[in-house]
């Protein structure tokens, strides 16, 4: 079975912190994918990344960064974190055929 | 903009009832679309994919793909309660390069009453 894991379920920071959301996936997937989910508007890409040290922006990058310094582990960083950026953060790995999602990440920003 | 669309909802049904999920897609190029199910405070998990028009069959669900009038479907027979969720429909879409990548659908809520 694919296995995507996320660092945390969930998470409560405050207005200005750094935060780091890891994301785990065991099936050697060269692609892997950050969104975010919110009521009414869905699933929404953030960054994506098809092999180690590539990244490319999805449909709502600002605000964020990820960072893919190996093949199995991807990582979404909010810089500076807002209260608008409270969500449902989920990471996903695809194979040729298959997306596979994480448990997920509930954001709460105070 | 490439999108995908789906009936609004909510969407109720009796148990036993049968449910149809619809979807339509924007990129007439699409060659693969998926059905996930995500329950409240869950992730999305992969129930269906098809990749062919015409039907495909998994147990009580049933997928139909029409490539020409770019619409995808998910019937659900003998929907049962636990059938309640939230269906997303997801197209893989060109995304330039040798890159593709999944467009989701806002999903339907469907809710099956006993």
């Amino acid at each position: 079975d694919v296995k995507v894991t996320q660092s945390s379920r969930y998470l409560v920071k405050r207005t200005g912190e750094k935060v780091f959301l890891e994301c785990v996936q065991d099936m050697d997937h060269e692609n892997m994918f950050w969104y975010r989910q919110d009521p009414g508007l869905g699933l929404r890409l953030i960054y994506f990344s098809y092999d180690v040290k590539m990244k490319e922006k999805g449909d709502i990058p600002e605000g964020y960064s990820v960072s893919r310094e190996k093949k199995e582990r991807f990582s979404l960083i909010l810089e500076s974190a807002s209260t608008n950026q409270t969500s449902m953060y989920l990471c996903a790995s695809r194979d040729d055929a298959t997306q596979y999602f994480g448990p997920g990440t509930r954001l709460l920003v105070l | 903009q490439k999108e995908v669309e789906q009936n609004s909802g909510p969407l109720s049904v009796p148990e036993g009832a049968i449910a149809s999920l619809n979807c339509t897609y924007s990129d007439r190029g699409s060659q693969s679309f998926f059905w996930y199910r995500q329950y409240s405070g869950k992730s999305p998990e992969l129930i269906m994919s098809i990749y062919s028009n015409g039907d495909k069959e998994d147990g009580r669900f049933t997928a139909q793909l029409n490539k020409a009038s770019q619409y995808v479907s998910l019937l659900i027979r003998d929907s049962q309660p636990s059938d309640s969720a939230t269906y997303l429909c997801a197209v893989n879409m060109y995304s330039g390069g040798s890159n593709y990548k999944l467009t989701f659908g806002k999903g339907t809520l469907l809710t099956v009453n006993p």
